[in-house]
């Protein structure tokens, strides 16, 4: 079955800690996207991908950090700058470099401690 | 700045009464169009989408959408509505600017269907 994975459901973390979320797809898509998503805000653009070794600030890029070491993979670090970190993050990924439909994972729950 | 706007952030409604959600977005150039449903403890999909042609698109499930150019609307209706259908839907706007692309969502209205 083709898609996008997330991992884990649930992630904890600590004061002045690192966390790293998983995304992993096998779509064969170009693009791939991070999005928090907190109540009555919708969904906002942390870092986005239009290929491998390349990614792009998004709207609230600040406090996180993306690598693209491969087409499949996508990780999203939310590092110690972040201060307001407990949200539920969504990753997806769409076809090319024009940004068109998106198909999301099941997401991260990611709570403080 | 590019925005989309979701006015209604929370219905209810009963089984079968018709139901029309709004978006309306900020942009002068070419943009594709996009509703996003998002059912309790399920992923995020796409419920229709607009890229050209005729203005008034259908998806999934009976629902479709209207693109009035003149208004910036692309508004959400379903004639009748289920207790399935209660969920998250998000309206989403996708512009292009100097071959960049971005995504612009709404805040999302939060639909419960009363059996």
């Amino acid at each position: 079955d083709g898609g996008i994975t997330q991992s884990p459901k649930y992630l904890f973390r600590k004061e002045g800690q690192n966390v790293t979320l998983s995304c992993e797809q096998n779509l064969n898509h170009d693009a791939m996207y991070w999005y928090r998503q907190d109540p009555g805000q919708g969904l906002r653009l942390i870092y986005y991908s239009q290929i491998v070794n390349d990614f792009q600030k998004g709207d609230i890029a600040e406090g996180y950090s993306v690598s693209r070491e491969k087409k499949e993979s996508f990780p999203l670090t939310v590092t110690s700058a972040q201060k307001n970190p407990t949200a539920f993050y969504l990753c997806a990924s769409s076809i090319g470099r024009r940004q068109e439909t998106q198909y999301f994972g099941p997401g991260t729950r990611l709570l403080v401690l | 700045a590019q925005s989309v706007s979701q006015h209604n952030h929370h219905v209810i409604l009963s089984e079968a009464a018709s139901l029309e959600l709004g978006c309306n977005y900020s942009y002068g150039g070419t943009v594709n169009l996009f509703w996003y449903v998002q059912y309790p403890g399920q992923h995020l999909q796409l419920l229709l989408k607009y890229f050209s042609g005729d203005p008034l698109v259908k998806g999934i499930k009976g629902f479709e959408a209207e693109f009035i150019k003149s208004k910036f609307s692309f508004n959400l209706r379903k004639p009748s509505v289920q207790w399935s259908d209660t969920a998250e839907y998000f309206c989403a706007v996708n512009v292009g600017d100097s071959g960049t692309y971005k995504y612009i969502f709404g805040t999302g209205t939060r639909l419960k269907v009363l059996a």
